[in-house]
């Protein structure tokens, strides 16, 4: 399967604790976008990366941060967990940052759970 | 700041019959209209998008810049398109290209 993976499909943690999750995007692509997806938020859009460069931030907390690998993987850590934070975070990847028609592509998610 | 807007949470509808999923937006400027769609236990796909008016799996969604909605359309539902959908917009090409989401609308097709 080329298209976009990610790890763990369940994470079940403790408020204080800190995880990480993985992302591998589709062959080729040198975008990755991290979303998260909440009750009470909906979608939001929390960080970009494209080849290997941070390129654009929306709603993401200083407790958690990203990178991308020179492998073009990318992880997110979270921080110093909240019960807030139990979520599903998406991954996504594109060809390109920039350009019309640029399609992201999602990955299955992971579900984190804060107990 | 740009929003993306979906009245209805939930939408029901008979097999055979129209639907009509909305979805209006708020944006200084040209954006790209996307549609994504979430069925039972998969990720998000992209359904279509308004640049390229193209039909997929009979659903249409034009963009009307003057009402700000790209509303998706079918004439004829199927019980396979029992899904969630989310209408999503993003910058035109220069700015940030991260997508911005509406909350989504759960549609039934009852049989």
């Amino acid at each position: 399967d080329s298209g976009v993976t990610q790890t763990p499909k369940h994470l079940i943690t403790a408020t204080g604790q800190r995880v990480t999750l993985r992302c591998s995007p589709r062959s080729g692509d040198l975008s990755v976008y991290w979303y998260q997806q909440s009750l009470d938020q909906g979608l939001q859009f929390l960080i970009q990366y494209y080849n290997g460069e941070e390129r654009a931030k929306g709603n993401i907390l200083e407790r958690f941060s990203a990178q991308q690998f020179p492998d073009l993987h990318s992880e997110l850590n979270l921080s110093s967990l909240e019960l807030g934070d139990s979520a599903l975070y998406f991954c996504a990847s594109s060809a390109f940052s920039a350009g019309v028609g640029d399609t992201q592509y999602f990955g299955p998610g992971t579900r984190l759970t804060v107990l | 700041a740009q929003r993306v807007t979906q009245p209805e949470k939930l939408l029901s509808v008979f097999k055979g019959a129209p639907v009509e999923l909305k979805c209006n937006y708020s944006y200084s400027g040209s954006p790209e209209l996307f549609w994504y769609v979430q069925y039972s236990r998969q990720r998000l796909q992209l359904l279509l998008r308004h640049i390229s008016r193209e039909s997929i799996k009979g659903f249409t969604a034009d963009l009307n810049k003057g009402e700000t909605s790209f509303h998706l359309k079918k004439p004829f539902a199927q019980e396979e398109d029992s899904a969630m959908y989310y209408c999503a917009l993003r910058g035109p090409s220069g700015s940030a290209r991260q997508l911005t989401f509406g909350s989504g609308t759960q549609l039934t097709v009852l049989p």
